[in-house]
């Protein structure tokens, strides 16, 4: 693919319900990277994923969220039992190695009402 | 704690005006530093990387490890460079997860 391809681009859900959100990365890129942004504020690391090492788990904010990558390649982020405060546009990147620069996608607009 | 700090929101200039857009950093280690832009309805993109020493689209920004800076700069503003600038810190040791700042949106006009 042309990029980094993130699905749905927008999620509306009621509090309480579990969402997942899914990121292709770039053919060939070994590393992947979920971020969040929330509104006004800068992007927050979540997790990151490189080859078949176990992934950064460090920035995820509560054991409500996980992150999987299947093959190497897709990754799917999972928030369970969703609050409002989960509200934020959440951006996936991935890069061809740990040296290389990130590339983004358009990120998915997670709206909890 | 690793931290990046834009102190400025917005900033609004007029075409032709010198912009500097301000990143300071908070790192104990050795930081690689990045400048990332966002245009209106675009996906984030990196603009330039202090490794590189270029200037691309003619903004440049030079580490100064003293003052723990990152400057965003460029002499004649356009307006096609109106967008959102996010500076972001890489940690040394492997970890390639980016630290970014708040953002500054940069308003050029006519």
């Amino acid at each position: 693919g042309a990029g980094v391809s993130q699905s749905p681009s927008n999620k509306v859900t009621e509090k309480g319900k579990d969402v997942e959100l899914r990121c292709d990365p770039i053919s060939g890129h070994t590393a992947l990277y979920w971020y969040r942004q929330s509104l006004g504020q800068g992007l927050e690391f979540l997790i990151y994923f490189q080859g078949n090492s176990a992934p950064d788990k460090s920035g995820l904010p509560s054991d409500r969220f996980s992150a999987e990558r299947t093959g190497g390649s897709v990754s799917t982020l999972t928030i369970q039992r969703t609050q409002q405060e989960d509200s934020a546009v959440y951006l996936c990147a991935s890069s061809f190695g740990l040296d290389q620069p990130q590339h983004f996608g358009d990120g998915t607009r997670l709206s909890i009402l | 704690a690793q931290r990046v700090t834009q102190p400025e929101k917005l900033l609004s200039v007029f075409k032709g005006a010198p912009v500097e857009l301000k990143c300071n950093y908070s790192y104990s280690g050795s930081p690689e530093l990045f400048w990332y832009v966002q245009y209106s309805r675009q996906r984030l993109q990196l603009l330039l990387r202090h490794i590189s020493r270029e200037s691309i689209k003619g903004f440049t920004a030079d580490l100064n490890k003293g003052e723990t800076s990152f400057h965003l700069k460029k002499p004649f503003a356009q307006e096609e460079d109106s967008a959102m600038y996010y500076c972001a810190l890489r940690l040394s040791g492997g970890y390639n997860k980016l630290i970014f700042g708040a953002g500054t949106r940069l308003a050029v006009h006519p």
